[in-house]
């Protein structure tokens, strides 16, 4: 079982403030993922990494940016925010193969005033 | 392209009853799907999969579900609700490297 924190855990803030928003995992799992999911709403991926110091756009535009310089951390930066990014972030990470499950942290609630 | 479809936004049982949550893809060819559930404020747990074999697969929390391949379906059922079963759902299929979910159904659970 996966072991993933994301922190803050709540998060609010004026706008035009950059934030980063962080997500750990303790398993090695080689691949990561950023979702954005509104309330009551489906996951959209916005950014997926497929190992240290590699970084792909997801399914989702975002003006958010990742990186990846360690396995087992996966930051979300957002340069200047906007209330139109307040929503949840959920992290989550896979080991090798494509068919094993997604692991979730327990998310960041990102409000922007 | 892969797509999921719940069609059953809202779902409303009373504890003790049955329970079918309804889920639709389209793919090309044997999909990978799995189920989640997601409570209040909270990440997204796993409940069961299903790559291949078995059509019908078993998951925690007594929930199962079974893949129909005629009927694009991978359908999550419960035998007997419990409240603590109140959540979100999400259906969701592997697409090469990512995974991609439904919509959700809420599920609410009377006394």
């Amino acid at each position: 079982e996966a072991d993933i924190y994301q922190t803050p855990r709540y998060l609010v803030i004026g706008t035009g403030k950059k934030i980063t928003l962080e997500c750990s995992q303790t398993m090695g799992h080689d691949k990561m993922y950023w979702y954005q999911q509104d309330p009551g709403m489906e996951l959209h991926l916005i950014h997926y990494s497929y190992g240290v110091n590699s970084t792909e756009k997801g399914d989702l535009s975002s003006e958010s940016t990742v990186s990846r310089i360690r396995t087992e951390h996966f930051p979300l930066t957002l340069e200047s925010a906007r209330p139109s990014h307040t929503s949840q972030y959920l992290c989550a990470t896979r080991r090798g193969s494509y068919n094993s499950p997604l692991h979730f942290g327990n998310g960041t609630r990102l409000t922007v005033t | 392209a892969q797509s999921v479809t719940q069609p059953d936004i809202h779902i409303t049982v009373s504890e003790g009853a049955s329970l079918e949550l309804r889920c639709n893809y389209s793919y090309g060819a044997t999909p990978y799907l799995f189920w989640y559930v997601q409570s209040p404020g909270q990440g997204l747990q796993l409940l069961l999969k299903y790559f291949s074999g078995d059509t019908l697969v078993q998951g925690i929390k007594g929930f199962e579900a079974e893949f129909k391949r005629s009927q694009s379906s991978f359908n999550l059922r419960k035998p007997s609700v419990h409240w603590s079963d109140a959540a979100e759902y999400f259906c969701a299929v592997n697409r090469g490297s990512r995974l991609t979910f439904g919509e959700g159904t809420q599920l609410t659970v009377n006394p």
